[in-house]
This record gives structure tokens, C-alpha cells and sequence, in this order.
């Protein structure tokens, strides 16, 4: 089983719908969770990360955190073209200190 | 703020070759990493350093590939030789304290081995 898993997509929504980008991982004791986003040839750029359970919202993204149910997800609102990009999934596990990648999922936004 | 540099931005070289990546991480940042990333794949840790030490090695293949940060602030990560697998992208971030402080990329070396 994978550390964090991710579905790979791509996910394909209308340019203004809400995109939701989900993530699962393996390790119950984890405690940091970030969201990147990275653009095709370019580095991850930080968009969000969460630590405690429940909903942190910042512009048009929202990281939701459910640390029972092992599950972290992304929505992005008002969904843009220029949003299209690999989101990658980051955990920290507990105790180990190293931060574990997804294999990310694709989003395209069609207009 | 300056951000991550990493140079070489490209490098292509033969089998068998050596070759090395030059990281300089944002400034005041203690923990840098380096990582790779294969197309399709999310970034996998090779080592991370706290100041001058390295705290995580494990997945550096120690018989061709090496690291140091000899003052704490740059580094270098160097492959010899290098073979056709190790072709990928190659990822130095920052980050000002542990791994669970948020991290910050560079551009990253892509780097081609035929």
C-alpha cells in the first residue's frame, strides 16, 4: 500500500466549477499536510497546508482534513484555466520527520 | 527574498559520466533537501540536512551518489557514474526549521543520461 495515495486523473471540469482534489495516507500518527501545485517543467509551489481537523479556507482554495477518516482533500473554487496544473499531496508522518509526496492528480480546466 | 537556486538548469551527459547539482537555499533557512522526481512520480526525499549535518541519507544510494553542505548554507549533490535510470528531474528546497515546516522548491536540474 502506498504512503499517500492520489489519483493520478486527469480531472477535467468546466472553467467556475468547484474542483475537488482528494488524498489518502497510510500513517494515523501523521500531523502536517500540504497541498502543491506544480505546473508542467516547473518546481512545486506551496498553495496550502493544514494541521488540525476541519476546514481551512484561504481565496479560492479550501484544505479539508479528516485525520480519523485518514483522508485530506482540496477543493478550489471558481475553477480557472490557469489552475490547471498536477496538485501533489504532502504528508508528514509521525515520528520520522520526512515529508511523503503523492504521485499527484492532473487538473484541467476546460473554458 | 530570493528564493532556491539550483544550477545547472539542464544537463545532458553520457553513461558512466559524473555529474553534480549546486543548490543555494533561501537565506536563514537551516534545512535543505534534495530531492528526485520522476515524470509522473510526486518528489522522493534523497537526503536532508540540518545546517551541516545530514539527519536523512536513507534513500541516497550511497555506491554512486554523494552529498555535502560543507558551511551550511549551499550544497551539492554529485552522481558517479551516472547510469540511464538516474535521468529525472532533481529537486533542492529549503525550509527554516524541520520537515514540518513548509518547504520551498527551486527550479530543479532536469537531467538526461543517454
Amino acid at each position: 500500500q502506498k504512503e499517500v495515495e492520489q489519483n493520478s486523473g486527469p480531472l477535467s471540469v468546466p472553467e467556475g466549477a468547484i474542483a475537488s482534489l482528494n488524498c489518502t495516507y497510510s500513517d494515523r500518527g501523521s500531523q502536517s499536510f500540504f497541498w502543491y501545485r506544480q505546473y508542467s517543467g516547473k518546481s512545486p509551489e506551496l498553495i496550502m497546508f493544514i494541521y488540525s481537523n476541519g476546514d481551512k479556507e484561504d481565496g479560492r482554495f479550501t484544505a479539508q482534513l479528516n485525520k480519523a477518516s485518514q483522508y485530506v482533500s482540496l477543493l478550489i473554487r471558481d475553477s480557472q484555466p490557469s489552475d490547471s496544473a498536477t496538485y501533489l499531496c504532502a504528508v508528514t508522518f509521525y515520528n520520522t520527520d520526512k515529508l511523503i509526496f503523492g504521485t499527484g492528480t492532473r487538473l484541467q480546466v476546460f473554458p | 527574498e530570493a528564493g532556491v537556486v539550483q544550477s545547472p538548469r539542464y544537463k545532458i551527459i553520457e553513461k558512466k559520466q559524473p555529474v553534480a547539482f549546486w543548490c543555494n537555499p533561501i537565506s536563514g533557512h537551516n534545512t535543505l533537501y534534495w530531492y528526485l522526481q520522476n515524470l509522473g512520480q510526486g518528489p522522493e526525499l534523497l537526503i536532508r540536512y540540518e545546517n551541516e549535518e545530514a539527519v536523512d541519507d536513507s534513500q541516497l544510494p550511497k555506491d554512486r551518489f554523494s552529498a555535502e553542505r560543507l558551511k551550511g548554507v549551499d550544497s551539492t549533490l554529485k552522481i558517479q557514474p551516472a547510469e540511464l535510470g538516474d535521468s529525472a528531474v532533481y529537486l533542492c528546497a529549503s525550509s527554516p526549521r524541520g520537515a514540518g515546516d513548509t518547504q520551498y522548491f527551486g527550479p530543479g536540474t532536469r537531467l538526461t543520461v543517454l
